[in-house]
């Protein structure tokens, strides 16, 4: 019973340049989280999104992100024109959709963006 | 959400137990405690949560008094792989939300 999966685990651009990071979520679930963890600070919820639907993108700057959760395949997060600033981990999270365990996020490994 | 209230850190010794404070006191009668951490560098990992009962699972035990606006997370025998940052978060467990995470506990276990 594969856990959630992130990949790359670590991913490094040059400023201007496109990152793309993707998340496959537990089988079984639907609901798929991102957060960002900057250098030596605490996690940040960015977005939550269902199959097709982003539900909540309160915590996504205003440019240059987006995320997507395609019926079929994995969720990606993508930057464009990454700067220095976008340095950080990114974590996934899934959850099930129903059920007392669908109030439980398990988390990947996360990806480990380098702007150089 | 309600805010919760952690130490920055604590030690301890291993094979001992740890016992992790969370302070909530404006909890809501809906809201449940949950409890993760972070071992460095890797993702969050859920360890328990619970509305009003103590709680117990392999990983670890969760104490919430009875007024509900406190908590404690005890890991019965801390090996020195249980060194990592807690966190303790209240929400309501309804729908799929976001998880706020504050600065956590950083604790130490200690050969």
């Amino acid at each position: 019973n594969a856990g959630v999966m992130q990949n790359p685990r670590h991913l490094v651009r040059r400023r201007g340049q496109e990152a793309r990071l993707r998340c496959s979520p537990m089988k079984g679930h639907s609901h798929v989280y991102w957060y960002r963890q900057l250098p030596e600070e605490g996690l940040k919820f960015m977005v939550y999104l269902q199959k097709e639907n982003i539900i909540d993108e309160s915590g996504m700057p205003k440019e240059r992100f987006s995320a997507e959760f395609p019926k079929e395949g994995p969720s990606i997060l993508r930057i464009q024109q990454v700067v220095r600033g976008d340095s950080a981990a990114y974590f996934c999270a899934s959850s099930p959709p129903g059920g007392r365990a669908k109030n439980i996020q398990y988390f990947g490994a996360g990806t480990r963006l380098s702007v150089l | 959400d309600a805010k919760t209230t952690q130490p920055t850190s604590m030690d301890c010794a291993e094979g001992r137990a740890a016992n992790l404070p969370c302070n909530h006191s404006t909890i809501s009668g809906n809201e449940y405690v949950y409890w993760y951490r972070q071992i460095h560098s890797q993702g969050p990992q859920y360890i328990i949560h619970g509305l009003k009962n103590n709680e117990t699972n392999e990983m670890a035990s969760l104490i919430i008094t009875e007024d509900r606006k406190s908590s404690t997370l005890i890991l019965p025998h801390a090996t020195l792989r249980d060194t990592a940052v807690y966190y303790c978060i209240v929400r309501v467990p309804t729908g799929a939300q976001k998880l706020v995470f504050g600065q956590g506990t950083r604790l130490t276990i200690n050969p």
